[in-house]
């Protein structure tokens, strides 16, 4: 099956810092790649998509200064977060999507982040 | 603006029990309808997909239905056991490239 890793699994930093996140689909291409955080007790809500090689599209309320996306390759999506703050602190999943009719987005395991 | 409504918000029933979970979302012109299971502090696993011309989709004890011009979805589940206890997301996208709309889940307890 298709296979979606996330690096790091959790990560623990300090106010004003920033954190790198990686989605890599490990055995398929992607055309387009979703970032996707979820707040305690809360649902998943989507960040941005993301298509290789062009800029990505921000959800509504989502600051494309604070959260920096670049789709590097078919295979690789990265998250930035810039200068985070302790509200940033949240569980962010990537999902990624094969471009096939029919097919349907494959996520990864989630990235932890904690802003102190 | 799809908005994705789950009830219950909670479920606690005993073992054994079959029961159903539901899906309701505001604008039918959806491409998809998936069911997910998040485990506490865990991602997501994919339990059945429902393209917008399927009636049904059945894995194991798992049934999902859906009823695209009534907005609605249920995922049965059958002879339920404590290992089913997690949290179910109901999600649709309005297209293989959009994003997915989850609603807020339904906290699945069940009792040995």
């Amino acid at each position: 099956g298709a296979v979606v890793s996330q690096h790091p699994s959790r990560v623990i930093c300090k106010s004003g810092t920033s954190v790198k996140i990686e989605c890599r689909s490990l055995d398929f291409q992607a055309t387009t790649m979703f970032w996707y955080r979820q707040f305690p007790k809360k649902s998943l809500m989507l960040m941005a998509t993301s298509n290789e090689g062009s800029k990505a599209t921000y959800e509504q309320g989502v600051e494309k200064d604070k959260f920096l996306i670049n789709h590097a390759s078919l295979t690789l999506s990265t998250l930035t977060v810039t200068s985070a703050h302790p509200e940033d602190s949240s569980f962010y999943i990537c999902s990624a999507y094969p471009g096939l009719a029919g097919s349907q987005q494959f996520f990864g395991p989630g990235t932890r982040l904690t802003v102190l | 603006k799809q908005e994705v409504t789950q009830i219950p918000a909670a479920l606690s029933v005993p073992e054994g029990e079959n029961l159903v979970l539901n899906c309701s979302f505001t604008d039918s012109a959806i491409y998809n309808l998936q069911w997910f299971r998040q485990d506490p502090g865990k991602g997501l696993t994919s339990l059945l997909l429902i393209q917008s011309s399927q009636r049904e989709q059945t894995s194991g004890r798992l049934n999902a239905s859906l009823d695209k011009s009534s907005g609605r979805s249920t995922l049965y589940i059958a002879a339920s056991q404590p290992g089913d206890s997690a949290t179910y997301l109901c999600a649709v996208t309005e297209g293989g490239a959009d994003g997915l709309t989850f609603g807020k889940g339904t906290h699945l307890i069940i009792q040995p």
